[in-house]
């Protein structure tokens, strides 16, 4: 089974706010991951955040992490109609080896 | 960033024949590659690890003589998809991983099955 669930499923907002995703997930990690997919695409690489971090930033990305809550956020500053994509959480399992990946968030930036 | 192909990029065939979809990690060596499946509008499911130079590691309810994966070289991972039926249709991605205790994958880009 999925071991992240993301938050919104979907988001719709106008060009140059502010979006914002979340991911929860149910075991422990040794990091977290987001991606990006354009509709019909492979997966780019966003932001990479250790369990031992909490907060990590990219350009107009924003990561954050809570590991008591077992949750992370990110938020995307200053939306662009490029920024229409699916985001996606991914979790490094501790042991296991593998990346998780969450249900995603489908993010439309309206021009 | 490391990069990692696949190919082909798009295949159609009939119900009944096999399928061979190739991952290849171009500028570095991988011991260990990954296969994901991808329905429309879903997410990314792991189907199986595959470990160079051995048995490759099938994830609860993947059929692994349906989905055979050959991990030969450092730099090749193979996935043949057998007696593909329409409810294989799908999009199926590959990664690698780039050692170096970051555990960061990188992804091709997708190779999209459709069975008629």
């Amino acid at each position: 089974s999925q071991q992240g669930e993301e938050d919104p499923q979907a988001l719709s907002i106008q060009e140059g706010e502010n979006a914002t995703m979340n991911c929860s997930y149910k075991t422990s990690i040794n990091n977290l991951q987001w991606y990006r997919q354009n509709s019909g695409r492979g997966l780019v690489h966003l932001i990479l955040i250790r369990s031992n971090e909490r907060e990590k930033h990219s350009g107009r990305l924003r990561v954050t992490l809570d590991t008591s809550k077992k949750s992370s956020s990110l938020l995307i500053t200053a939306s662009r109609a490029a920024d229409t994509a699916s985001y996606f959480c991914a979790t490094f399992l501790q042991g296991a080896q593998k990346l998780v990946f969450g249900q995603g968030t489908r993010l439309t930036i309206n021009p | 960033g490391a990069v990692v192909s696949q190919h082909p990029s798009r295949v159609i065939c009939k119900s009944g024949t096999s399928v061979k979809i190739e991952c290849r990690s171009l500028d570095f060596q991988a011991t260990t590659m990954f296969w994901y499946r991808q329905f429309p509008k879903q997410s990314l499911m792991l189907m199986a690890t595959s470990n160079e130079g051995s048995k490759a590691t099938y994830e609860q309810g993947v059929e692994k003589d349906k989905f055979l994966i050959n991990h030969a070289s450092l730099t090749l991972s193979t996935l043949t998809v057998t007696s593909a039926h329409p409810e294989d249709s799908s999009f199926y991605i590959c990664s690698a991983n780039l050692a170096g205790g970051r555990n960061e994958q990188f992804f091709g880009p997708g190779t999209r099955l459709t069975v008629l």
